[in-house]
């Protein structure tokens, strides 16, 4: 099992630019989530999907579009990407939502200039 | 405000020694907790958890976190530090207990020294 993969691994992208950041996994988990990690801020949540075709608004959302695909895929997409979204992104998956640890992908590191 | 609070930075302990990092969390009910350690590059990891029941909890690589509901308190303990346990720490506390509201401090970065 690959677990959770996360692709691109690194990005430059110019203000203004559009990207999707990918996310699988392959431990047939229901629940999905993806975060950015700034530092000293700790993690924080963009979005969530609970079940395969639907979707939820995290702590921070604005900027963000989230899409899940099926049941092993989960896409964050940023359509005009700004330098306040230069972070560390993670994805993550869990059994469901409630109660199960999450298992998180090694992290996409995006520069906005 | 709901919060998760880890007052500490930084720290260094020499391998062998004891370590203790802080965690404080501030809702209204006691939320579910959780450690998560981070290794350089890496994503995270789940140390442990703790929902109910006894406030001693056992997690992996030889940690253990108590529970103190009278101080809002998780903090993570090792009796004895390894050189691979440097990384980063974080407590993230959920009220819900449904992952869409939880909150992750903002981290304890540990060095081990030899």
């Amino acid at each position: 099992n690959a677990g959770v993969t996360q692709t691109p691994k690194f990005q430059v992208l110019k203000t203004g630019q559009s990207m999707t950041l990918q996310c699988a996994q392959d431990m047939n988990h229901n629940s999905m989530y993806w975060y950015r990690q700034d530092p000293g801020m700790g993690l924080r949540l963009i979005y969530y999907s609970a079940s395969e075709g639907t979707t939820d608004k995290g702590e921070v959302p604005n900027g963000y579009n989230v899409s899940r695909l099926n049941k092993r895929e989960f896409s964050l997409r940023l359509e005009s990407a700004a330098p306040s979204q230069t972070s560390v992104y993670f994805c993550a998956s869990s059994v469901d939502r409630a109660y199960h640890e999450q298992y998180f992908g090694p992290g996409t590191r995006l520069t906005v200039t | 405000a709901q919060s998760v609070t880890q007052p500490d930075i930084h720290i260094t302990v020499s391998e062998g020694a004891s370590l203790e990092l802080r965690c404080n969390y501030s809702y209204g009910a006691t939320p579910y907790l959780f450690w998560y350690v981070q290794s350089p590059g890496q994503g995270l990891q789940l140390l442990l958890k703790y929902f109910s029941g006894d406030t001693l909890v056992q997690g992996i690589k030889g940690f253990e976190a108590e529970f103190k509901r009278s101080q809002s308190s998780f903090n993570l303990r090792k009796p004895s530090v390894h050189w691979s346990d440097a990384a980063e720490y974080f407590c993230a506390v959920d009220p819900t207990g449904t992952a869409s509201k939880l909150t992750f401090g903002t981290g304890t970065r540990l060095q081990v020294t030899l």
